[in-house]
């Protein structure tokens, strides 16, 4: 069983400011797929990347895969409160996510 | 896009009883549906994949006569929290994947909150 380890588990950070939160693995992603939960809600699909060294946009959350798809990590530049929620990771043929990063932004 | 639909969105009962909670795929066919649950402040911990018209697979660990699942059908899969009790209280969030969308998403659905008291 793939093992997943995201970090850090928790962050707090002022309306603004810029984090990267971390997905790693302990065998080789075939895709890696980036979710957010929002409390009470179910997750929601932000990106698959599939390509080691990959980098994908989506407005200010920046998503690379690494060149050994074993690793990943999502760069939210400018957080708002509304980034506010629990960032999940998970291996696109595997059911199962990492213990997810529980991101807190302040206005 | 897909849609999964959970049924209810919440619901509180009494220890001893049993509690059934719905997944439906509404706009699309899912032979397999996946059921989750979340206790506060923590990552979603798959319970069971739900295979339609076969029995379900139950992760190490999940009491399968605790937790029945039944996926009678390829629009809807059931579980049913049986003789529950305050320790049972949790999110249950259901996923699955509509195979003719070819990105192998996972949809899910908005969770139900299961409180026994």
């Amino acid at each position: 069983t793939q093992l997943l380890e995201q970090s850090p588990q928790f962050l707090s950070i002022q309306e603004g400011e810029n984090l990267t939160v971390y997905c790693n693995s302990s065998s080789v992603f075939s895709s890696l797929q980036w979710y957010r939960q929002e409390p009470g809600e179910g997750p929601v699909l932000l990106v698959t990347v599939v390509t080691g060294g990959e980098v994908k946009k989506l407005k200010r959350l920046t998503f690379q895969f690494g060149d050994a798809r074993k690793d990943s990590s999502l760069h939210i530049t400018a957080a708002q409160p509304g980034d506010t929620g629990l960032y999940l990771c998970a291996e696109n043929n595997d059911m199962r996510f990492g213990a997810g990063t529980r991101l807190t932004v302040k206005p | 896009g897909a849609v999964v639909s959970q049924h209810p969105s919440w619901v509180i009962c009494k220890s001893g009883t049993s509690v059934k909670i719905e997944c439906r795929s509404l706009d699309f066919q899912a032979t397999t549906m996946f059921w989750y649950r979340q206790f506060p402040k923590q990552s979603l911990m798959l319970m069971a994949t739900s295979n339609e018209g076969s029995k379900a697979t139950y992760e190490q660990g999940v009491e399968k006569d605790k937790f029945l699942i039944n996926h009678a059908s390829l629009t809807l899969s059931t579980l049913t929290v049986t003789s529950a009790h305050p320790e049972d209280s949790s999110f249950y969030i259901c996923s699955a994947r509509d195979p003719t969308s070819g990105a192998n998403v996972l949809t899910f659905g908005a969770g139900s909150r299961l409180t026994v008291l």
